[in-house]
């Protein structure tokens, strides 16, 4: 089985600065990817950013970048130079490669961007 | 944008009723999802389909059953609704392979008086 845990149910951050959304996931499969998806207030799923198991950079999109330590089964996404857009929901996922390619959503972290 | 449509988007119904909602999607993906999204819970998955006519379960998928007799629709039914199955649901589409986002529709918001 897999598991995702997003331990911040809530977090502020002021206009300009960084944030870090912390992720951790629990998995036995032998590969496996991870996502992180936005949702605003409108509903919609936003994809963000992608990072393989197997590969040895962190991902990086734009002002999103992934933090992916893999001995401690993290995959913190870091938001930069936040914008009052950024605000909304966000989730980590877990991609289970040999089932399915099935998603597994932690329970989300709600950001606000403060002026 | 995987050009995802969700039929209906929004529908209240009571309890005891057939519900049957609709993704149709333009993209050509073999994998489609079908998730329900409630508060505290993240999204969690009802069923999948990797192929026409095949399909699995996913975590949640008492009192739902799937079909997909084309490539571009996947329909998810709710046989004998329920309170408990009030929510929003997503269908989702994807490419094999690691590096494919799946892609989302917009969601229906599902409401079982």
């Amino acid at each position: 089985a897999q598991k995702i845990t997003q331990t911040q149910p809530g977090m502020f951050v002021q206009e300009k600065e960084a944030v870090t959304l912390d992720c951790t996931y629990d998995t036995s499969d032998p590969s496996y990817g991870l996502f992180w998806y936005k949702q605003p207030s409108s509903g919609e799923m936003i994809f963000l950013i992608y990072q393989g198991s197997y590969d040895q950079q962190n991902a990086t999109e734009g002002r999103y970048s992934l933090n992916f330590q893999k001995a401690r089964k993290s995959a913190n996404l870091v938001i930069s130079a936040s914008q009052l857009g950024d605000s909304a929901m966000y989730f980590c996922a877990s991609l289970r490669v040999e089932y399915g390619n099935k998603l597994v959503f932690g329970a989300g972290t709600i950001l606000r961007v403060k002026s | 944008d995987a050009g995802i449509t969700q039929s209906p988007r929004h529908k209240v119904t009571e309890t005891g009723t057939p519900v049957t909602l609709r993704c149709h999607q333009t993209e050509n993906h073999r994998y489609m999802y079908w998730y329900r999204q409630d508060p505290g819970h993240g999204l969690r998955l009802i069923h999948y389909s990797y192929g026409v006519k095949d399909t699995d379960k996913g975590e949640v998928s008492d009192g739902y059953s799937v079909s997909r007799s084309k490539t571009e629709d996947f329909l998810l039914t709710l046989e004998s609704a329920t309170s408990s199955q009030t929510s929003v649901y997503f269908c989702a589409t994807m490419d094999p392979g690691r590096s494919q986002p799946q892609h989302f529709g917009d969601g229906t918001r599902l409401s079982i008086l």
